[in-house]
């Protein structure tokens, strides 16, 4: 198998504060997790790449003090999105990479987030 | 970077049609592309991959092609259903360890 899963499915938080999404793989090591954001009727933008144990590797135009990405294990990355603010809603998915399969990627079933 | 361009951006078509949707891509490093498909609010689906040394798949309705000259690349789907109605997503990679590069979009509805 190769499932992911994403913790919380939605959430809404008041502007300014944080708040912090996991995605976790259950039945795999995932060598490598990617996480996206997705605007309503809109393609999945890459955010930024993360392999377990270190430091995470951001697209143009995406500020890492902003997202916060921590990939502290091979089954669990967490992305902080810090001081929200109402643009920043959006729906953001995440994606695993087996290490036996390394050309696929299993995505997630995604966060909603709403900032007030 | 890798641009990727995907047409059209809605489809309709009459259920038992066929459906091509046909993306292109910038980098010609590019040697893996896969094809999502994306029910709303649901995460994407892998449908088929096609790898940059073979120039067609086929799995039962569903076939992709590939033209690395002109950098191209088209899902085919035949004797479309209702349930193929779904947002689908072209994608481009350099392979192994890297990352995807999404296009744009088609939303695809199959009317009974």
């Amino acid at each position: 198998g190769a499932v992911v899963s994403q913790h919380p499915s939605r959430v809404i938080c008041k502007s300014g504060t944080s708040v912090k999404i996991e995605c976790r793989s259950l039945d795999f090591q995932a060598t490598t997790m990617f996480w996206y954001r997705q605007f309503p009727k809109q393609s999945l933008m890459l955010m930024a790449t993360s392999n377990e144990g270190s430091k995470a590797t951001y697209e143009q135009g995406v500020e890492k003090d902003k997202f916060l990405i921590n990939h502290a294990s091979l089954t669990l990355s967490t992305l902080t999105v810090t001081s929200a603010h109402p643009e920043d809603s959006s729906f953001y998915i995440c994606s695993a990479r087996r290490w036996d399969r390394v050309n696929e990627q299993f995505f997630g079933p995604g966060t909603r987030l709403t900032v007030l | 970077g890798e641009n990727v361009e995907q047409h059209p951006s809605t489809l309709s078509v009459q259920e038992g049609d066929s459906a091509v949707i046909k993306c292109t891509y910038s980098d010609s490093a590019s040697n893996y592309f896969p094809w999502y498909k994306q029910e709303l609010g649901k995460r994407p689906q892998l449908i088929i991959d096609i790898r940059s040394n073979v120039g067609e798949k086929k799995d039962q309705r569903i076939a992709v092609t590939l033209n690395k000259t002109a950098k191209h690349f088209s899902l085919h789907i035949t004797e479309t259903q209702p349930e193929d109605s779904a947002v689908y997503f072209c994608a481009a990679s350099k392979g192994t360890g890297n990352q995807f590069y999404f296009g744009t979009g088609t939303s695809l509805t199959v009317i009974p």
